[in-house]
């Protein structure tokens, strides 16, 4: 099975631009979530997704909305960024929302807001 | 509420030597505990978890952690360090109420031949 894919895996925006980030899942997983990896924060929980609803939001501005298709592939966008946002954003996939359920994560994209 | 704590942000270990990173956690409910893996430029790769059942897990790569609730640890081991193990190991603890993954800051492991 093909892993999470996640593109463009590099990006390089300046401030007050927006962009948008694409994740597919593992072939059968419907639920979604996006983390934030930064050297200063570590890893931080976005949101998460599943059957095209989010149901959970990390502590994040309004900047940072995403959404969920029906074949679960997901995006995240950015709005007015600013240099505080270059980080590694990953994207990760499970079967279900489940607290056992493990979650596969893709390469990751790296944002570099200049 | 949820949370993860590593101690040591590096430890450097001898090519053969036993690896050992410490993890404590913090749980409102009995925990979900996941140990993972970052190569450089790549993600996470799942190492092992404990859901319930036996508290000893088997990882790949040779890697095994211990769940023990009286101390609210879950540290991993491996009993003979390679070069191919030096990347950085998160541990994490679910969300609680929630699916999310609530990270640690992370061990950088340095294998010296």
């Amino acid at each position: 099975k093909a892993g999470v894919t996640q593109t463009p895996r590099y990006l390089i925006k300046t401030r007050g631009q927006q962009v948008t980030l694409s994740c597919s899942p593992i072939s059968g997983h419907r639920s979604v979530s996006w983390y934030q990896q930064t050297p200063g924060q570590g890893l931080q929980f976005l949101f998460e997704y599943f059957s095209e609803t989010q149901r959970n939001k990390g502590n994040f501005p309004g900047r940072f909305s995403g959404r969920q298709f029906s074949n679960s592939r997901s995006e995240m966008n950015v709005s007015t960024l600013e240099l505080g946002d270059s980080a590694l954003y990953l994207c990760a996939s499970s079967l279900a929302p489940r607290r056992q359920e493990t979650q596969y994560f893709g390469p990751g994209t790296r944002l570099l807001v200049l | 509420a949820q949370s993860v704590t590593q101690l040591g942000s590096h430890v450097s270990v001898s090519e053969g030597a036993l690896v050992l990173l410490r993890c404590n956690y913090s749980s409102s409910v009995p925990p979900y505990l996941f140990w993972y893996v970052q190569y450089p430029n790549q993600g996470l790769q799942l190492l092992l978890k404990y859901t319930t059942g036996a508290t000893l897990v088997k990882g790949i790569n040779g890697f095994e952690a211990e769940f023990k609730k009286s101390e609210t640890s879950f540290h991993l081991t491996k009993p003979s360090a390679h070069m191919s193990d030096a990347a950085e190991y998160f541990c994490a603890v679910d969300g609680g109420a929630t699916n999310k993954l609530i990270f640690g800051t992370g061990t950088l492991l340095a294998v010296q031949p």
